[in-house]
């Protein structure tokens, strides 16, 4: 079946410490995204890409970086800088053309150790 | 800029129908969706509804638009306890890509 794989589901971080979230798709789609959820907050844009070797800032993209050289993968490095990163980290996908809906991955939660 | 804003709790007895709430703030949205996410687990897409629809129904669930208005409302007949989860409200706008802005999630808990 196709969709979105993330993980590590679990990850715990220990202080000045860089780590990486996976995210796989088997979908086909064009343009994937980042975000992080915190309680009450809703969902928070970190990065988007619509394709292969390019990638945007979203909303709150400070401490964080991206990378996509496959059109199935983008993972999502937080890294030192980011001093609140304890949240729950979504990785979605879309079709090509204007307003496909975002399929979801199960997402990570990070913690700090 | 986009604002999506939705209540933060609902409960019902299992069997009623459920309505969940949103509005929206950007009238340039094309499209309204709505996700259902369960405990430790990522948004699942339940419906969507283009803009220039009024109402949309499948299965359990319907979904309604006052664009004049700008809200929208999810009807889940005969709600089991499986329903139970956040149910977020989102709207996208033409964009240099798929904006999404997402309303902060709904509640619903179901009681036996």
């Amino acid at each position: 079946d196709g969709g979105i794989t993330q993980s590590p589901k679990y990850l715990f971080r220990k202080e000045g410490q860089n780590v990486t979230l996976s995210c796989e798709q088997n979908l086909n789609h064009d343009a994937m995204y980042w975000y992080r959820q915190d309680p009450g907050q809703g969902l928070r844009l970190i990065y988007y890409s619509q394709i292969v070797n390019d990638f945007q800032k979203g909303d709150i993209a400070e401490g964080y970086s991206v990378s996509r050289e496959k059109k199935e993968s983008f993972p999502l490095t937080v890294t030192s800088a980011q001093k609140n990163p304890t949240a729950f980290y979504l990785c979605a996908s879309s079709a090509p053309g204007g307003n496909q809906p975002q399929h979801f991955g199960d997402g990570t939660r990070l913690s700090i150790l | 800029g986009e604002d999506v804003e939705q209540s933060l709790f609902l409960s019902v007895r299992e069997g009623d129908s459920s309505v969940i709430n949103c509005t929206y703030t950007d009238s340039s949205s094309t499209y309204l969706y709505w996700y259902k996410q369960e405990p430790g687990a990522g948004l699942q897409l339940l419906t969507y509804i283009f803009s220039n629809m009024d109402m949309k129904q499948d299965q359990r669930l319907t979904v309604l638009l006052n664009k004049k208005d700008k809200h929208l409302s999810l009807r889940i007949a005969d709600t089991q306890t499986g329903d139970s989860a956040i149910y977020f409200c989102a709207e996208s706008n033409p964009g240099g890509y798929q904006k999404v802005t997402f309303g902060i999630g709904t509640k619903l808990q179901v009681i036996p």
